[in-house]
């Protein structure tokens, strides 16, 4: 069966620290993966995807992710964070119909 | 581009009463989802058009929701009688599946439906 997971729940960090986000995915075929982020009571903003080619994606805010078939992850990860990166974040495996992990939420500490 | 839009921001119903929830697509994108998203969940899959074809339905959908999209350009959601577990956010996304675009999905800010 196709779907995503997202380890952590609830993940925090202080401002500047580096960030990484677990996602690992079961698909049948090659993945379209995607992250997105989520603001509260907001829609979703695509951050970045990954089709095919370079494993190693760079994405909108400062985000990069890296494809590994291998360990079936897609880890969405940031050097230095920001307080605004406060937020929700999905993973998401495609191509179309998307389905989407249960979030992870990230807390900012000054 | 001036993004999806969904309407109303926010709804407040009775149960038992129905609702209609409207999406506006991005212009030149043909295809059209609708999403559910409860607290502390990720967006669920609930049906998606290609133009004003509806290709599938999650079984999620039950009988008292229906959509459509007649023209290949809005949609609307209604439910039917609703209950108490229909209270949710409710997504609205569009894509085109020409390649020219490579177009993953676009959201909307969705409409968060209460049912008391």
């Amino acid at each position: 069966a196709q779907s995503v997971t997202q380890p952590d729940i609830h993940i925090t960090v202080s401002e500047g620290a580096s960030l990484e986000l677990r996602c690992n995915y079961s698909y049948g075929a090659t993945p379209y993966l995607f992250w997105y982020v989520q603001s509260p009571g907001q829609g979703l903003q695509l951050l970045l995807k990954y089709f095919s080619g370079d494993t190693l994606v760079q994405g909108i805010k400062g985000f990069e992710a890296e494809f590994k078939r291998s360990q079936s992850s897609f880890n969405l990860r940031k050097p230095s964070v920001h307080w605004s990166d406060a937020a929700e974040y999905f993973c998401a495996v495609g191509p179309d119909k998307l389905i989407f992990g249960t979030g992870t939420r990230l807390q900012v500490f000054p | 581009d001036t993004g999806v839009s969904q309407n109303p921001r926010h709804k407040i119903t009775k149960r038992g009463q129905n609702v209609t929830f409207r999406c506006d697509p991005i212009s030149e994108h043909n295809r059209l989802y609708w999403y559910r998203q409860t607290l502390g969940q990720g967006p669920e899959f609930l049906t998606y058009f290609q133009n004003e074809a509806q290709l599938e339905k999650s079984r999620l959908l039950s009988d008292r929701f229906s959509a459509e999209r007649p023209k290949g350009s809005f949609s609307t959601l209604e439910i039917q009688r609703t209950e108490q577990g229909d209270s949710a956010m409710y997504l609205c996304a569009s894509s085109s599946t020409d390649r020219a675009y490579n177009s993953p999905l676009h959201f909307g800010n969705g409409t968060r439906l209460t049912v008391t």
